[in-house]
């Protein structure tokens, strides 16, 4: 069993959606919470990141992190075109100098 | 903007002819990494670097290696590259508080040099 499991999609949704895209996890020792986007032929950008349970907004994004259920989502509401890219989880023990675990992402794409 | 800069963008190399790739990065970040990105996988770490520190992982081949000459560049090298070893090589930057008054950042990425094998 993967630590880190995440839905690869491919996803479509049309514009102006909502988004749910989510992951589980398996150590509960994992305590920050992070959310990439990467676009085609480019470096994972960060998004958001969370620090235990609860949630976070940012604009259209809010993350959201269920450590009881070792379960995380990450949802984009009123989905846009330039939305459509890959998106990754990744949790660490700790933060600043510590190993990132990854899901292998979902591939996403809003249809105009 | 600060940021980390990857050079190449894209690099082919010969089956066994060594080849470097650097990063450099404005974001004053103390720990530097590499990872191994291969098509639809999540990326990899290979070793990091807490300021001149280096950490490797555990099942990283011994044909990578790194070098660390100043807390802005990093360099990536692979001694003798096999047709396994293309992929996107990813190179991030992180803050550790251990290091001042500067809150702990995470981990943020630069674009990547997509190394190709002939």
């Amino acid at each position: 069993q993967k630590e880190v499991e995440q839905d690869p999609g491919p996803l479509s949704v049309p514009e102006g959606a909502i988004v749910s895209l989510n992951c589980t996890y398996s150590n509960s020792a994992f305590q920050y919470f992070m959310w990439y986007r990467q676009y085609s032929r480019k470096g994972p950008e960060l998004l958001m990141y969370t620090y235990s349970s609860g949630n976070k907004e940012d604009g259209r994004f809010t993350a959201q992190v269920d450590k009881s259920s070792k379960y995380i989502s990450l949802f984009i509401r009123d989905s846009q075109p330039s939305d459509s890219a890959t998106y990754l989880c990744a949790m660490s023990f700790g933060f600043g100098n510590e190993k990132l675990t990854f899901g292998t992402g979902t591939r996403l794409t809003i249809i105009p | 903007d600060a940021m980390v800069i990857q050079n190449p963008r894209y690099q082919v190399t010969q089956f066994g002819k060594p080849v470097t790739l650097s990063c450099s990065q404005t974001l004053n970040h103390n720990v530097m990494y590499w990872y191994q990105q291969k098509s639809s996988q999540a990326p990899k770490l290979l070793f990091h670097y807490y300021d001149k520190d280096f950490n490797n992982e555990a099942d990283t081949p011994d044909n990578f290696q790194s070098r660390r000459p100043n807390t802005s560049f990093c360099f990536l090298d692979i001694r003798s590259p096999g047709l396994g070893d293309a992929a996107m090589y990813l190179c991030a930057t992180s803050r550790d508080r251990r290091t001042g008054e500067y809150s702990n950042q995470p981990q943020h990425f630069g674009d990547g040099t997509r190394l190709s094998i002939l």
